[in-house]
């Protein structure tokens, strides 16, 4: 069974420009979750989706949105990039959800923000 | 919210058993721990989870005692490809918020 995919795999942005991240989750799996992860900040939670609906948000402002298809596959957006949006962006799938189940993570998605 | 801790780093030799304690003071009834490991350039990946006592796979072990305070995340005769960051991770079942560890660095050496 092929495993999460994200594209692209890396990306070099200026700020004040907007960037769309995409990630296609297991087949089957109805739950993707996006994560950042930076040096010092460790592995924060973006939210997750579930079924095309936002089912959680972790603590990062309305410039980070998301959505997902009906195929399950989700996408990030980040308008008005900053220079500290610069990060590993990771998505993760999962059959149930982020809470109850099991998550696999995509390699990610490195940002640049010059 | 369960915050966690863990150790920023642990170094060990091929072969030996590798120990990692996590707390988690503040974990709640219906948690569950979970450990994932990440090498450079990848995303993580599940090893194991638990709620108490003793769980074990083919990777590794995780103690989990009476309190749920800690957990302890046993990889057994480790080898340079178990070189990696080691994350501890506690679900909120109810609240819907994550709260990943920093991560701990752990270094195999021949």
């Amino acid at each position: 069974k092929a495993g999460v995919t994200q594209t692209p795999r890396y990306l070099i942005k200026t700020r004040g420009q907007q960037v769309t991240l995409s990630c296609s989750p297991i087949s089957g799996h109805r739950s993707v979750s996006w994560y950042q992860q930076t040096p010092g900040q460790g592995l924060q939670f973006l939210f997750e989706y579930f079924s095309e609906t936002q089912r959680n948000k972790g603590n990062f402002p309305g410039r980070f949105s998301g959505r997902q298809f009906s195929n399950s596959r989700s996408e990030m957006n980040v308008s008005t990039l900053e220079l500290g949006d610069s990060a590993l962006y990771l998505c993760a799938s999962s059959l149930q959800g982020a809470m109850s189940d099991t998550q696999y993570f995509g390699p990610g998605t490195r940002l640049t923000v010059l | 919210l369960a915050k966690t801790t863990q150790p920023i780093s642990m170094d060990s030799y091929e072969g030996q058993e590798v120990n990692i304690t996590c707390s988690h003071n503040n974990i709640a009834t219906n948690d569950y721990i979970t450990w994932y490991q990440q090498f450079p350039s990848q995303g993580p990946r599940f090893i194991i989870q638990g709620y108490k006592t003793k769980v074990t796979n083919e990777v590794a072990s995780l103690f989990i005692p009476a309190d749920r305070k800690s957990s302890t995340l046993s990889l057994p005769r480790v080898s340079l490809s178990d070189t990696a960051v080691y994350y501890c991770l506690v679900l909120r079942s109810n609240d819907y918020k994550l709260s990943f560890g920093a991560g701990t660095t752990v270094t195999v050496r021949a």
